[in-house]
């Protein structure tokens, strides 16, 4: 099984600022990589696949990269609505397997 | 928009069963994998079972081997876990998802809004 680690645990950010999470995968997982911001009581919400791609309705304000074992989610100005819990996963294969998440809150 | 509705869920004793189901509309359903991913109480998100879109190939977390089990029904667009041997490690909000287009090797673009399980005496 392949181990997804996301760091930091916690990211204090003040808004209008930019916030970079980091994803780490055991083994590569090619570019099979998605980011999903969650928010208190509701279900995850698909924001970037395949590393880089941003899922339809997204804001621009996301973006990913990387590849094979690191990856990146940035924010490039931070709003009052994504301050939330993100996570990456590896779908390339299964098991798919998620990171432990990085809760994103205000500084 | 594509609609993913559980029900199912609820209270059951250790060593107790369950089945839950996932009411699938508004997209191919057969045409795409399904997965059930399950959120533990102020936790993070573990992945439980795949099905690929005919249902031929299925996977599971070690965490849940040989006591869950997938199945769907595409005939009814319906998504089910049948949860044999629970554990009180198994309380959680289990949540149905739908796979994008590309085969196993797909993200969750869509997800229910999820069902509670809790396992307790």
């Amino acid at each position: 099984e392949i181990v997804m680690t996301q760091s930091p645990a916690t990211l204090s950010v003040s808004p209008g600022e930019r916030a970079t999470l980091s994803c780490r995968a055991s083994q590569s997982v090619s570019s099979n990589l998605a980011w999903y911001q969650q928010k208190p009581g509701q279900a995850p919400r698909l924001l970037i696949y395949g590393a880089s791609t941003r899922a339809t309705g997204n804001p621009s304000r996301f973006s990913g990269s990387g590849s094979g074992t690191e990856f990146t989610l940035t924010i490039s100005s931070l709003q009052s609505e994504d301050f939330a819990v993100y996570y990456c996963q590896q779908y390339n294969n299964w098991p798919c397997s998620f990171g432990q998440g990085t809760k994103l809150e205000i500084k | 928009e594509v609609q993913l509705l559980e029900s199912g869920g609820g209270l059951v004793q250790p060593g107790g069963s369950l089945r839950l189901s996932c009411a699938a509309s508004r997209f191919r359903f057969s045409s795409h994998g399904m997965s059930w991913v399950r959120q533990a109480p102020g936790k993070g998100l573990e992945w439980v079972s795949g099905i690929s879109g005919s249902g031929h190939i299925t996977y599971y977390a070690d965490s849940v081997k040989g006591r869950f089990t997938i199945s769907r029904d595409n005939s009814k667009n319906m998504l089910y876990l049948q949860m044999n041997s629970l554990r009180a490690e198994d309380t959680a909000v289990y949540y149905c998802a739908k796979l994008g287009s590309g085969g196993y090797r797909a993200p969750s673009d869509y997800w229910g809004q999820g069902t509670l399980v809790t396992v307790s005496s």
